[in-house]
C-alpha cells in the first residue's frame, strides 16, 4: 500500500466547477505539499501545509493532521487550471525533508 | 532571487553507456539538494539528498549514484544505463531541514534509455 494515496485519479469538469481533490497519507508527517505538474514536466509548488488552511488566489488547501487528510479545492475552474495535481509529504524521520509523493491527480477542465 | 538549473533537458543514450546529469542552484548557500525520478506511468520517487558538500543519501539502492563537488552543484551519474532508468529526472532544493521550508524545482530532464 502507497504511504500517500490521491483520489480520484482522473477528473474531468467544465470550466467553472469547484473541483476538489484528496490525498490521505498512512505515516506520520512533519509538513505537506500540493505540486502542480503541466505538460512539459515542470513542477510548481502551490502549498506547502502542516495544519489548517491555506488560500491562495482560488486555490484552496486544508489538512487535517488527526485524520491523515488533505484536500485541495480550485474554486471557478478554468481550463488553464488542467494538469496534474501531486501530494507529496514530509516524513516524520525521513531524510532531510525529502518528499514522499502521492500518485497524481490529472485533472482537465473543459471550456 | 534563487534560480535552480538542470540540463539536459532531454537525453537519449543507449542501454550501457554512462550517464551525468547536472543540477546547479543560484541566490542562495548551503541549500538542501534533492534528485528525484518519475519513471513512465509511475510516481516521482525521491532517489537522493545531500545536506551539504560530500554528503550524499541514496534512499533506494538502484544504477545511478550523485555527487556535491560544490555547494550550489549536484550531479546524478550513472557507469552503465539501464533500460529502467528511463524517466524524468528533477532536481530540487530547499532552504534547509524543517517543516516550515518550501522545496523548489528544476525544469527537470527527460531521459530515453534505448
Amino acid at each position: 500500500k502507497n504511504e500517500v494515496e490521491q483520489s480520484p485519479q482522473n477528473l474531468t469538469a467544465q470550466e467553472g466547477e469547484f473541483i476538489t481533490i484528496n490525498c490521505s497519507y498512512s505515516v506520520g508527517i512533519s509538513a505537506l505539499h500540493w505540486l502542480q505538474q503541466h505538460p512539459g514536466g515542470g513542477i510548481v509548488s502551490l502549498f506547502m501545509l502542516s495544519s489548517g488552511k491555506k488560500k491562495h488566489g482560488r486555490l484552496i488547501a486544508t489538512i487535517n493532521i488527526q485524520e491523515k487528510h488533505s484536500s485541495l479545492h480550485i474554486t471557478a475552474s478554468h481550463p488553464r487550471d488542467s494538469a496534474v495535481y501531486i501530494c507529496a509529504v514530509i516524513r516524520v524521520g525521513g531524510g532531510a525533508d525529502g518528499l514522499t509523493f502521492g500518485k497524481g491527480t490529472h485533472l482537465i477542465i473543459q471550456p | 532571487s534563487q534560480t535552480i538549473h538542470q540540463w539536459p533537458a532531454t537525453l537519449v543514450q543507449p542501454v550501457g553507456s554512462p550517464l551525468s546529469l547536472e543540477c546547479t542552484v543560484e541566490g542562495t548557500s548551503n541549500p538542501n539538494l534533492y534528485w528525484y525520478r518519475q519513471a513512465a506511468g509511475r510516481g516521482l520517487q525521491l532517489l537522493f539528498y545531500s545536506v551539504g558538500i560530500g554528503q550524499i543519501s541514496s534512499e533506494v539502492p538502484q544504477n545511478l549514484s550523485a555527487s556535491r563537488p560544490q555547494d550550489r552543484q549536484f550531479i546524478l551519474s550513472s557507469k552503465k544505463l539501464l533500460l529502467s532508468d528511463s524517466g524524468f529526472y528533477l532536481c530540487a532544493w530547499s532552504a534547509a531541514s524543517g517543516r516550515g521550508y518550501e522545496q523548489y524545482f528544476g525544469p527537470g530532464t527527460r531521459l530515453t534509455v534505448t
